[in-house]
């Protein structure tokens, strides 16, 4: 499966606890992008990387998530002393960006389902 | 069947039916549209894509049509199947960077 892949499917946590998701997109895919999706909505624009470099982040992003792609590979969102709030579908998708080109269609992975207690 | 995306989030056709879901978007400047469909569990799937330059698209059993003037998207889908029941999206590019905003969603339900 040459997809966009994320582990893990589902995680349980207690409040106050960090966790950390993890994502692969499409290998040869340059853009990666973070969502979140709350039961019966669309999903929420959370972050957006380019290569390595993180290039927008969205104000529902507060300062207890962070996310990382140090190879410009395979991306991590933190999200630090969670809080039942922050229960939801945690999306990465990616896509083939060029640059000063049209934005590609983004390719979804399955997410992480996030439950916290 | 046809829904008006967020005042009618839910859709039910018979098999074999053509359906139709609506979606209002809320920019002048977006250029890109992408219908995904989504099936509980699991996350968003591309169907098919729509440049503004275009008021029109067909894949296979599906069509988008775009019409910029009132801001409106369609996704028609032929001869409905049972595993076609999900909940469809609309999203959109605002040229404003590389986020596309997603609307609530049409759950259309395909009743054999």
């Amino acid at each position: 499966d040459t997809g966009v892949s994320q582990n893990p499917r589902h995680k349980i946590t207690k409040r106050g606890q960090n966790v950390t998701f993890r994502c692969d997109p499409i290998s040869e895919h340059n853009r990666l992008y973070w969502y979140r999706q709350t039961l019966g909505q669309g999903p929420e624009f959370l972050t957006y990387f380019q290569n390595e470099a993180q290039l927008e982040k969205s104000r529902l992003l507060s300062d207890r998530f962070s996310a990382e792609r140090p190879k410009g590979s395979f991306s991590t969102l933190e999200i630090q002393r969670t809080e039942q709030g922050d229960s939801a579908m945690y999306l990465c998708a990616s896509s083939l960006g060029l640059a000063g080109g049209q934005e590609e269609t983004q390719y979804f992975g399955p997410g992480t389902r996030l439950l916290v207690l | 069947g046809e829904s008006v995306g967020l005042h009618l989030p839910t859709l039910s056709v018979q098999e074999g039916d053509n359906s139709i879901i609506n979606c209002a978007y809320s920019n002048s400047a977006s250029d890109y549209f992408i219908w995904y469909k989504q099936e509980s569990g699991k996350g968003p799937q591309f169907i098919i894509d729509i440049r503004s330059n275009m008021d029109k698209r067909q894949g296979q059993r599906v069509t988008v049509l775009l019409n910029k003037t009132v801001k409106h998207l369609s996704l028609q889908i032929a001869a409905t199947q049972p595993g076609d029941s999900a909940v469809y999206f609309c999203a959109e590019n605002r040229n404003t960077g590389n986020q596309f905003y997603f609307g609530t969603g049409t759950s259309l339900t395909v009743i054999p």
